[in-house]
């Protein structure tokens, strides 16, 4: 199984502050995927990524929030600023297209104080 | 209910005995995944099996999809205290709609006593 990591494993940060979580690449995989779940909740999709644009977003994914690969290689979630609902485990998927099996990272623990 | 939703909630077996859990969902379907999370960690992918197919076995796995009603199910044979995790079933929406918005369940956390 393709190994996906992600960086870092666990974030405390303050309400209102940004928060960037990385996600590292394989090199064959073209698509790109951020979930969140909050603690006992369900996994929910936040965004889809492919070619250096968005392809599909959840309700959740709203202005706060953004994605992108600022230079080619990591692929990055950006929370503007947080609020205290934030605070979840942040999970980024690869897939090598759209359909085929997700690999997902150990995720990142946010915490919002 | 909602799409991919796991039944039983919860599930407690001795080890060496078969582990069934079942996911229904709503919508029409690309594909379906099954994934196992271990407390507190990653998502591990399982088996993938696509609408078009009604089996697939993996190891101890077997996955059946039966999308008359929308229906799928994780069959774990001979099942190890390592199997004790929660399992999620989420749904690929048929391609060219919202494709890559995979919906999950909320899950089923199976506990294999030793």
């Amino acid at each position: 199984e393709p190994e996906v990591t992600q960086t870092p494993s666990h974030q405390v940060t303050q309400m209102g502050q940004e928060v960037i979580l990385r996600c590292v690449p394989i090199s064959n995989h073209l698509y790109f995927y951020w979930y969140r779940q909050i603690l006992g909740q369900k996994v929910e999709f936040l965004v889809s990524f492919y070619n250096n644009e968005i392809s599909e977003k959840s309700e959740i994914f709203d202005d706060q929030f953004s994605v992108e690969r600022p230079d080619g290689s990591n692929f990055t979630l950006k929370i503007r600023s947080t609020k205290l609902e934030d605070s979840a485990m942040y999970f980024c998927a690869r897939s090598t297209g759209l359909g085929y099996e997700q690999y997902f990272g150990p995720g990142t623990r946010l915490t919002v104080t | 209910s909602q799409q991919g939703e796991e039944d039983p909630q919860a599930l407690s077996i001795q080890e060496g005995e078969n582990a069934t859990m079942n996911c229904s969902y709503k919508t029409s379907i690309n594909n379906l995944q099954w994934y196992r999370q271990n407390s507190g960690r990653g998502l591990v992918h399982l088996i993938l099996i696509r609408s078009n197919e009604r089996e697939k076995h993996s190891g101890r796995l077997r996955v059946t999809l039966d999308t008359s009603k929308k229906s799928s199910s994780l069959l774990i044979t001979a099942s190890r205290a390592a199997d004790t995790a929660s399992y999620f079933c989420a749904t690929d929406p048929i391609a060219g709609t919202n494709a890559g918005k995979s919906t999950f369940g909320d899950g089923t956390t199976l506990t294999v006593k030793p």
